[in-house]
């Protein structure tokens, strides 16, 4: 079972929006609505900015807002700024009943 | 919150047992997860526990390699191998999952395996 399929890298201005996808199948994003988002700087543990494939916890910025069309999830993220070069990883449930990661995708603030 | 114990360095064929110490929800209730992440790579998730009946799920590149257990009465998670590869070197995450997803996140521990 491979990871999702993520983009490498996506890369935006300040003050831009981007959008990062996240491509499954019907074994795993597509019957389930239990799709998550991870934001990871480097040398630190993962954060969660997106449960539930819309849902974000208390403190996280409206900044960031994700959305799921068939076996596609993405994630958006508006008015970039700095801070927000990092790595982020979707997640969903999976028919194995496990979960599974995308491959991760690099922002870049340019 | 999640605390996991110190960095390890090992050699290969070497036994190795990590943990996860939670606090501050009910442990029973909540699954946790481990994920590994290989230097440079992404994260993938080696397997899942549901401390309340011990039900264990493996990730299919980690069945048979490693055992994830979890001590209800110390509200502490472990992940063990009985014989280490040079490959298993990685930092290791344990992460719980509440009613907002895979919220709550360990420290993480680096793992070094020399050959």
């Amino acid at each position: 079972q491979s990871a999702l399929t993520q983009p490498a890298s996506v890369s935006g201005s300040p003050g831009q929006s981007i959008t990062i996808s996240c491509s499954g199948s019907s074994s795993d994003i597509g019957p389930y609505d239990d799709v998550s988002w991870y934001q990871q700087h480097p040398d630190k543990a993962p954060q969660l900015l997106i449960y539930d494939v819309t849902h974000r916890p208390a403190g996280i910025s409206g900044r960031f807002s994700a959305s799921k069309s068939g076996s596609t999830a993405s994630l958006t993220i508006s008015g970039l700024r700095a801070e927000d070069e990092a790595r982020y990883y979707c997640n969903s449930y999976t028919t194995r009943a496990i979960w599974m990661f995308g491959g991760g995708t690099e922002v870049t603030v340019l | 919150q999640l605390v996991q114990s110190g960095a390890e360095v090992k050699k290969a064929g070497d036994s190795l047992r990590i943990s996860c110490k939670a606090s501050g929800y009910p442990f029973d209730t909540y699954w946790i997860g481990w994920v590994r992440q290989m230097p440079g790579e992404g994260l993938e998730w080696m397997g899942i526990i549901y401390p309340g009946d011990s039900e264990t799920r493996y990730g299919p590149s980690f069945e048979g390699h490693v055992t994830i257990s979890a001590d209800k009465s110390d509200t502490t998670a472990y992940l063990q191998w009985s014989s280490l590869r040079s490959s298993d070197t990685a930092m290791y995450y344990c992460v719980s999952k509440g009613s907002a997803g895979w919220d709550y996140w360990g420290q993480g521990i680096l793992v070094t395996v020399s050959s």
